[in-house]
């Protein structure tokens, strides 16, 4: 039951480099969404999908990239990376909701990746 | 617009102590309200959830009951224990459609032994 996956759990960048960070889900979830975790300031929406082929943005996705091509897959791009994206990123997935709505509300969470970026 | 506020941290208390973690909201419509529990170096699980108004969810011992009129969903333990040691955040999705799941700041508990 592997549930979410995020790879790499850990990653140093210099300025300018770019990445992709992984994200995969087995329990066919439709919604899919990546947070940025920084102390003191919660989780920040950066991108999410409605199902494939479905993007749309956050509260902060500049500098970031995403696509769905597939249920399981939503990786995450960074672009050219700065140091201000130095943060942990945790994916998220989640059921349709019943009422119509994007999500349930009941977000599956990977472990995290931690992103330095120097 | 949609808001979550919760009380900053860290709280520490002593185990056997009685918990409470305010958190308070801002939103139109009828929101769900949510609470999720991160242990060290993982990522968040959902602890307890309320879809409507006076709705109480519970979890593990934990309780919040969804009060409309105080906009307000207050997270209570009767007796910690150290395994409690987490950050605890407040979230809810703003009605049935929404895309967007609005997370608090998180509030740091530490239980002593």
């Amino acid at each position: 039951n592997a549930g979410v996956t995020q790879t790499p759990k850990f990653q140093v960048l210099k300025t300018g480099q770019s990445m992709t960070l992984q994200c995969a889900q087995d329990m066919n979830h439709e919604y899919m969404s990546w947070y940025r975790q920084d102390p003191g300031m919660g989780l920040r929406l950066i991108h999410y999908s409605v199902g494939a082929g479905i993007t749309d943005q956050g509260e902060v996705p500049n500098g970031y990239n995403v696509s769905r091509s597939t249920t399981e897959d939503f990786p995450l791009r960074l672009l050219s990376a700065a140091p201000s994206q130095t943060s942990v990123y945790f994916c998220a997935s989640s059921r349709s909701g019943t009422s119509g709505g994007a999500n349930t509300g009941e977000l599956f969470f990977g472990e995290g990746s931690r992103l330095t970026v120097l | 617009g949609d808001s979550v506020t919760q009380m900053e941290g860290p709280v520490t208390l002593s185990e056997e102590a009685f918990l409470t973690i305010n958190c308070t909201y801002t939103a139109t419509g009828y929101p769900s309200l949510f609470w999720y529990v991160q242990y060290p170096g993982e990522g968040l699980q959902l602890l307890l959830k309320a879809t409507k108004a006076d709705d109480k969810g519970s979890n593990k011992g934990f309780e919040a009951t969804y009060r409309k009129e105080t906009t307000s969903f207050h997270l209570e333990k009767g007796s910690v224990q150290v395994s409690d040691s987490a950050v605890y955040f407040c979230a809810l999705i703003p009605g049935s459609s929404a895309s967007k799941i609005i997370f608090g700041s998180g509030t740091r508990l530490s239980i002593r032994p």
